[in-house]
């Protein structure tokens, strides 16, 4: 079965300081990764996704993950963290339409 | 703005009472998914529709239901309902065709937060 683990509920680096947001996957065949953003009080938007085509995936907002499947990982970074960043980060695994599983979520928090 | 619409925004009701979040999906979109988000059970998958047919069950109660109609948009109810039955549900759609792939993006609508107390 699929599962996704993300280490740290709770996430604060210095504004202008790199963003690192772990996941790690489990899943029996190849997956499809996503992290999702949460704003406050807003729905899930997506900021990137990994389906096979490449391993470092570039998404919105000057985030990107790579995926490495020796370590079943799926990190979320952004070189410069900027104070709108703040958010609920959320990564998602799915082998198949439909049934996603989504991480407990990372809150990041930005410090001026 | 995902495109994704979803009714009402807030919903307070009673324990044993009956509801029915309303979504209606991005124009062409023919996948809906519903998602249910506490604090201590996270975000859950719950159900999705394509075209109009159950196509993918997670953990929804048999208290909870929902359906797709021909204009797309869904319904999902929410019956005999629990305080723990608080929290913000999400409506999701996609352009999935219903069979295979998976690497489909899904589009969040805003959510309905039902309160019951």
């Amino acid at each position: 079965a699929q599962s996704v683990t993300q280490l740290g509920s709770h996430v604060s680096v210095s504004e202008g300081a790199l963003v690192l947001l772990r996941c790690n996957y489990s899943s029996s065949v190849p997956p499809y990764l996503f992290w999702y953003v949460q704003y406050p009080n807003q729905g899930l938007q997506l900021l990137l996704k990994y389906t096979s085509a490449a391993t470092l995936v570039k998404g919105i907002n000057g985030f990107e993950a790579e995926f490495k499947k020796s370590e079943t990982s799926f990190h979320l970074t952004k070189p410069s963290a900027h104070m709108s960043d703040a958010a609920e980060y959320f990564c998602a695994v799915t082998i198949r339409q439909g049934k996603i599983i989504f991480g407990k979520g990372t809150r990041l928090h930005i410090l001026p | 703005d995902s495109g994704v619409t979803q009714t009402p925004k807030h919903l307070i009701t009673a324990t044993g009472q009956r509801v029915t979040l309303r979504c209606s999906p991005r124009s062409g979109d023919l996948s809906v998914y519903w998602y249910q988000q506490s604090l201590d059970q996270g975000l859950q998958f719950l159900i999705q529709y394509y075209n109009g047919e159950e196509r993918a069950k997670g953990n929804i109660l048999e208290r909870f239901s929902a359906q797709q109609f021909p204009d797309l948009h869904s319904e999902l109810n929410l019956s005999s309902l629990e305080l723990g039955d608080s929290a913000l549900y999400f409506c999701a759609s996609s352009v999935a065709t219903g069979g295979g792939g998976g690497g489909e993006t899904q589009y969040f609508g805003p959510g309905t937060r039902l309160l019951v107390l």
